[in-house]
Parts: structure tokens; C-alpha cells; sequence
């Protein structure tokens, strides 16, 4: 079974828009933490965002907010005020378990092109 | 500056010819990865380490090998490659839970 699933392979949005991209996880590990990276047409992995599952609130970071649902397993990143550079690939990533595992487990990703 | 590099950043190779990917990071983390990046499957993680002589396998850990002598090295070891194994591999580090340092991916190709 998937662990983590991005259901939009492909998103639009207008410049200055917010937008949001999906991403649900399933574990039964109680200590889980969930990550998003953007990949630009440049390749490099950027870190974006981390929520961990005992977080009380959602994990903000500029124009990125993590929507974080915990009985729903959902941990959508929200994009504000779109910029034509935000345009690239998004994953979803989950890391189970805390001081025994590095393991982490990415989604099969999210192409967001902003137009103007 | 810190970062994570990889080398080589391309390699065309034939089937059977071993090789190494080398990965290193100056920011003394004792967390790191290799990742392999196929299209339409996203990032599947094929061994790390927690620390020096410590190593576990990913998801996909078939076809490869990895040492961790030294905290800033981890070397990725393809003892006979195969086609099958044309991927771009990222080499990832971290202090703690919270981030991975990506290097800049090494893309590989396997005749």
C-alpha cells in the first residue's frame, strides 16, 4: 500500500493565487514527521516544510503553510501568492519513527505551473 | 558554505563495470541517505546511515552497496551495474529530523 499519495500529478495556478497541493499519508506509528521539497526544471531538492505529529500547530514558513489533519492523514502544503517561480515539481515525504530510522518515504510528486 | 557533494554529476557507464558515486557533507551531520529518482515514482531511498559505521538498507537497496568510515563520507557502490539501474541519485544529509540537505544529484546511465 502507498504510504504517502500525491493525487494530482499536475496543478495550475494564476500568479498572486494561493494553491493547494494534496498529499495524504498512512502509518501506524505515532512519532512521524512529514516533509514537503520543491524540485525546479534545475533538478536540486529544496526543503520547504516540516510538520511533526505531536506539532500542536501548523507549520508555517513564508508563502508555505503545512495544512496538517492528523485523523484525516493529510498534510497539504498551501501555496500563497502564487510567483512564476514557484513552478516546479512538489513532494510529500514522510519519515516514521524517531531516533531508530532515517528512513523516509517520498510521493510520486506534484508539477505546479503558475502562469501569469 | 555548507553543502552536500556529489561526484560525479554525470556518468555513462556499461553494464557490469563497477563504479562509485561519491557523497560528501561539511556540516557534520550524522544522518545520510542515498536516493535514487525515477520518472513517475518520485524518491525511493535505498540506503542511510545514522552514523559512522552504521548503515541500514531503504526501499531499494538491490544492486548497491555503501560504507560510512568517516561522518562526512558516503560513498554509493554499484559492484556490477545494470540498465536497469539508469536512475539520478541524490545524496542527502541531515543533524536531525527536521531537514535533508539534498547534493545536486548525480544522473547516471547504464548501457
Amino acid at each position: 500500500a502507498q504510504k504517502i499519495t500525491q493525487t494530482q500529478p499536475g496543478m495550475f495556478v494564476q500568479e498572486k493565487e494561493a494553491v493547494t497541493l494534496d498529499c495524504t499519508y498512512d502509518t501506524s506509528d505515532p512519532s512521524y514527521g512529514l516533509f514537503w521539497y520543491k524540485q525546479p526544471s534545475s533538478g536540486e531538492m529544496i526543503f520547504l516544510i516540516y510538520q511533526g505529529s505531536y506539532d500542536q500547530q501548523n507549520a508555517t514558513e513564508g508563502r508555505y503553510s503545512l495544512n496538517f489533519q492528523k485523523a484525516r492523514k493529510s498534510a497539504n502544503l498551501v501555496i500563497s501568492a502564487s510567483q512564476l517561480g514557484d513552478s516546479a515539481m512538489y513532494f510529500c515525504a514522510m519519515r516514521e519513527g524517531t531516533y531508530n530510522t532515517d528512513k523516509l518515504i517520498f510521493g510520486t510528486g506534484t508539477r505546479l505551473q503558475v502562469f501569469p | 558554505e555548507a553543502q552536500v557533494t556529489q561526484n560525479p554529476r554525470y556518468l555513462i557507464t556499461v553494464t557490469g563495470k563497477k563504479l562509485t558515486v561519491t557523497c560528501s557533507q561539511n556540516m557534520n551531520h550524522e544522518y545520510m541517505s542515498w536516493y535514487r529518482q525515477d520518472p513517475g515514482l518520485g524518491l525511493r531511498q535505498i540506503y542511510y546511515s545514522m552514523n559512522v559505521e552504521v548503515t541500514d538498507k531503504g526501499d531499494v537497496p538491490e544492486g548497491y552497496k555503501v560504507s560510512r568510515k568517516e561522518k562526512r563520507n558516503f560513498p554509493l557502490i554499484l559492484e556490477s551495474p545494470s540498465p536497469n539501474q539508469t536512475s539520478l541519485y541524490f545524496c542527502a544529509s541531515s543533524l536531525d529530523y527536521n531537514e535533508q540537505f539534498f547534493g545536486p544529484g548525480t544522473r547516471l546511465t547504464v548501457l
